[in-house]
């Protein structure tokens, strides 16, 4: 079965630096890799999509990169917020859908 | 609001109650989906549904019972649940689905279940 790794550390970093969260996975060449962020109590909200064929993905302070060789995606939030506090998962296909169990990023003002 | 509604938010029960959990989307999905998601461990895919017919069950014990009676209501029907059952009962749906969805799944905001 798939196997999913996100550091389950949570990540501290200070207001207008770049966060950087890992994902890496065994078992599988999935088509494509999504990321979600997590409120407290709240379900997940999609972020960015990126597929087996892109290096990089971007939207507005998000980037995403997926490196099939590594077996490995990197999210990158960039001049981040203490609004961006929350846990991020990543989710991909394999046999079935699969996620990991987040990490969570405290951004301190 | 996600455009997904579940209902009830929280819930308590005996071992030996039967209750029932319900996800609403107003998204012209065609396909949703049953998530548990415990303390310290990753959301584990339960049911999908795609155009109302189930097309995945990941070994989910039987008193768990799922119902699509549309595209646009998916029930979770519990009976007999352990306390090892408690957690956050997530509903999710997507405009396509299948087994491995290939679109951005929406999510409910949960029901939190708490088995006595």
């Amino acid at each position: 079965s798939q196997k999913i790794e996100q550091n389950s550390e949570a990540l501290n970093i200070q207001e207008g630096k770049t966060a950087t969260l890992t994902c890496n996975y065994t078992n599988y060449s999935p088509a494509y890799l999504q990321w979600y962020r997590q409120d407290p109590g709240r379900g997940p909200v999609f972020l960015l999509l990126i597929r087996e064929n892109e290096k990089e993905k971007r939207k507005e302070r998000l980037k995403v990169t997926f490196d099939t060789t590594l077996k490995q995606s990197l999210f990158h939030i960039t001049a981040s917020q203490p609004a961006d506090s929350a846990t991020y998962l990543c989710a991909l296909d394999g046999d079935k859908f699969y996620f990991g169990s987040g990490t969570k990023l405290n951004v301190k003002p | 609001e996600t455009g997904v509604t579940q209902t009830p938010r929280h819930l308590v029960m005996g071992m030996t109650n039967k209750k029932s959990l319900k996800c609403e989307q107003h998204l012209g999905h065609n396909a949703m989906y049953w998530y548990k998601q415990s303390a310290k461990k990753p959301l584990e895919l339960m049911f999908v549904y795609n155009f109302k017919e189930q097309t995945e069950n990941n070994s989910v014990p039987s008193r768990f019972s799922p119902e699509c009676p549309n595209s646009s209501h998916l029930f979770l029907h519990l009976h007999t649940l352990q306390p090892e059952d408690s957690a956050l009962y997530l509903c999710a749906s997507s405009l396509n689905g299948g087994t491995a969805p290939t679109n951005e799944q929406f999510f409910g905001p949960g029901t939190r279940l708490t088995v006595l």
